[in-house]
């Protein structure tokens, strides 16, 4: 089974700063997405195909990266981006790395 | 706007059996995989099912495999996950999510809890 480890686990910010968040496949992964998942909802598509914004996405969202190394990058905060975000892969099943809470400091 | 909304879930006794139900709406049901996923009390998210346009093929995670079934009617646009042999790990809030592009999870429901406890 893919292993995804994200990290930070914890991302302390501010409102206006730039957040990178990082996702490390056990094994190259050919598919990977990113979720955003704010306190009591259900978690929302962000990216996937490591790239492509979902619909509705903002363009502060940006996902790069492709084998086993994924980042999701958010350009600048706003207060509603306070939440912890997943990433996935689908490589034969599909696995969820562990999250990043994304705080405000 | 696609919808997505799980039957109520509730409290069921280790080694109980509930179905969770997923009513389908605002979008052609019968073109998509369908996915079961669970989140735990304060914990991330864990896939367990998906289920292919026509039912005809379905995966499961190894810890609901042989216990679990999912199962769909595109007819009445829904999809079930008959849950057996119940245990306390299984205790989650269980989303019914839609299959999008390049096999990643594009609309949740809004979830439905179960919990397993005597």
């Amino acid at each position: 089974e893919i292993v995804l480890t994200q990290s930070p686990g914890t991302l302390s910010s501010s409102p206006g700063e730039r957040a990178t968040l990082s996702c490390r496949a056990s094994q190259s992964v050919s598919n990977l997405a990113w979720y955003q998942q704010r306190p009591g909802q259900a978690p929302r598509l962000l990216i996937y195909g490591a790239s492509s914004r979902a619909t509705g996405i903002p363009d502060r969202f940006s996902g790069s990266g492709s084998e086993t190394d994924f980042t999701l990058t958010i350009s600048r905060l706003e207060p509603e981006d306070f939440a912890v975000y997943y990433c996935q892969q689908n490589s034969g099943s599909w696995t969820f790395g562990l999250g990043t809470k994304v705080e405000i400091k | 706007e696609v919808q997505l909304v799980e039957s109520e879930g509730g409290l069921v006794q280790p080694g109980g059996s509930l179905r969770l139900s997923c009513a389908a709406s605002e979008f052609t049901f019968s073109n998509y995989w369908m996915h079961w996923v669970r989140q735990a009390p304060g914990k991330g998210l864990v896939w367990v099912s998906f289920i292919n346009y026509d039912g005809t093929t379905t995966n499961y995670a190894d810890s609901v495999k042989g216990r679990f079934t999912i199962s769909r009617d595109n007819a009445k646009n829904t999809l079930y996950l008959q849950m057996n042999s119940l245990r306390a790990e299984d205790t989650a809030v269980y989303y019914c999510v839609r299959g999008g592009p390049l096999r990643s999870l594009d609309y949740w429901g809004q979830g439905t809890l179960v919990t397993v406890s005597s």
